[in-house]
């Protein structure tokens, strides 16, 4: 059972382009969190959101909640190398989080 | 960093043995986690605990058991380890059920 769909699931881009990912499902979510992993490492935790319509900005990175907790994106602003990355949203309902299946991001210097 | 350890790093075993990875915390979490990380697939859960003794079922639980005897150890064994069940495995600890940190993870191979 997949609950939360990105896209695009493969993203390279140009150093200082803008970009979004999205990050939808059918579900309701009590809160949605963005992480980002490198190779070889765990998913580090970049944002939680809990609030329906709730935006947050860290430094280049916005992130949005849509109004029905169902639905988040991530927009990247003047994208730069040390940004690449894959980039998982999560959701999670009572115990349990439900990931979705990632973003890969390159950024070309 | 989150005081979170896995063990190993890396296995590689072969079909139908038993195999077991370690979680430990040094951060007193009360909610514990494993996952798999498989291309296509992203992080799935395969079981959970919400306290000691305390576990519960993922979404990808058959072959799988786990345990909790203390606050900061949770393990996941592999009854009888099979090739489908090759993966990058994360432990992942959470306080509130919203924020949740991550280990470096293990590499099973299942040959």
């Amino acid at each position: 059972t997949q609950l939360l769909e990105q896209s695009p699931q493969f993203l390279s881009i140009q150093e200082g382009e803008n970009l979004t990912v999205y990050c939808n499902s059918s579900s309701v979510f009590s809160s949605l969190q963005w992480y980002r992993q490198e190779p070889g490492e765990g998913p580090v935790l970049l944002v939680t959101v809990v609030t329906g319509g709730e935006v947050k900005k860290l430094k280049r990175l916005t992130f949005q909640f849509g109004d029905a907790r169902k639905d988040s994106s991530l927009h990247i602003t003047a994208a730069q190398t040390g940004d690449t990355g894959l980039y998982l949203c999560a959701g999670n309902t009572g115990n349990q989080f439900y990931f979705g299946t990632g973003t890969s991001l390159t950024v070309i210097p | 960093d989150a005081g979170i350890t896995q063990s190993p790093r890396h296995k590689v075993t072969e079909t139908g043995t038993p195999v077991t990875l370690r979680c430990h915390q040094t951060e007193n979490h009360r909610y514990m986690y494993w996952y798999r990380q498989d291309p296509g697939h992203g992080l799935r859960l395969i079981h959970y605990s919400y306290g000691v003794k305390d576990t519960d079922k993922g979404e990808v639980s058959d072959g799988y058991s786990v345990s909790r005897s203390k606050t900061e150890d949770f393990l996941l064994t592999l009854e009888s380890a099979t090739s489908s069940q090759t993966s990058v495995y994360f432990c992942a600890i959470s306080e509130s059920r919203v924020i949740q940190y991550f280990g470096a993870g293990t590499r099973l191979s299942v040959l």
